[in-house]
């Protein structure tokens, strides 16, 4: 079965410092990823999606980039976190038709 | 462009009462599928169904229930007897099928809270 690893669980980061978070997949072999955000209290923004090694789709304009290094891997990163980057990231693979999310990271930027 | 509507931000109801959530969704395929998922206060999505747009049969899984409706594009949920334990937020979410893949678009989500 898919499995998802997503970490850190929490981070507090000050505004304008550097951001990685980082997903990975197993049990699943060429997945759609997914990188999601969810504001206090709002639904969930799609951000990012990739279909393949170094294949990203952006959403949404903003302060935050995805990378795609491996197949099961996908990575959200800023080189300057603003305040309007707190959320809950959540990251997500489908393969076919199911979709599996991770235990997701709660950032706060202060 | 697909969209999924959750025209309720938030239910409250009292323990043993049923609760109807709705989802109305736009695509302009044929072929797509209908997922439900509950995120409880931890934050992590659970995934609770999935529909594909050929399967309008309605369906059953103890407490909770499904209503497909393709004529009206809407995508119910139904739970009885409330508990406690089902006080979270749900989500309805489209997946539509892409040459490359699927893409998943979420409703805002409606709260649900369960008073004992």
């Amino acid at each position: 079965s898919q499995t998802i690893h997503q970490w850190p669980a929490t981070l507090v980061q000050p505004v304008g410092s550097p951001l990685s978070l980082e997903c990975t997949v197993e049990g699943t072999s060429n997945p759609n990823l997914y990188w999601y955000r969810q504001a206090a209290g709002r639904g969930l923004q799609l951000l990012f999606y990739s279909v393949g090694i170094g294949q990203i789709s952006s959403e949404v304009p903003q302060n935050l980039s995805a990378s795609r290094p491996q197949d099961r891997q996908f990575i959200l990163s800023s080189k300057k976190l603003l305040l309007s980057d707190s959320g809950f990231y959540l990251c997500a693979a489908n393969r076919r038709t199911e979709a599996f999310f991770g235990q997701g990271t709660r950032l706060t930027v202060v | 462009a697909q969209k999924v509507t959750q025209a309720q931000t938030e239910i409250s109801v009292v323990e043993k009462e049923d609760v109807t959530l709705d989802c109305v969704y736009e695509t302009r395929d044929t072929t797509y599928y209908l997922f439900w998922y509950k995120q409880p206060p931890s934050g992590e999505l659970v995934f609770l169904i999935r529909r594909n747009s050929f399967d309008e049969q309605n369906e059953i899984s103890g407490r909770y229930s499904w209503n497909f409706q393709k004529s009206t594009s809407s995508f119910n949920f139904t739970i009885t007897a409330s508990q406690v334990v089902d006080s979270a937020v749900y989500f309805c979410a489209l997946s539509e099928v892409l040459a490359a893949g699927n893409k998943l678009t979420f409703g805002g989500g409606t709260r649900v809270l369960v008073k004992p």
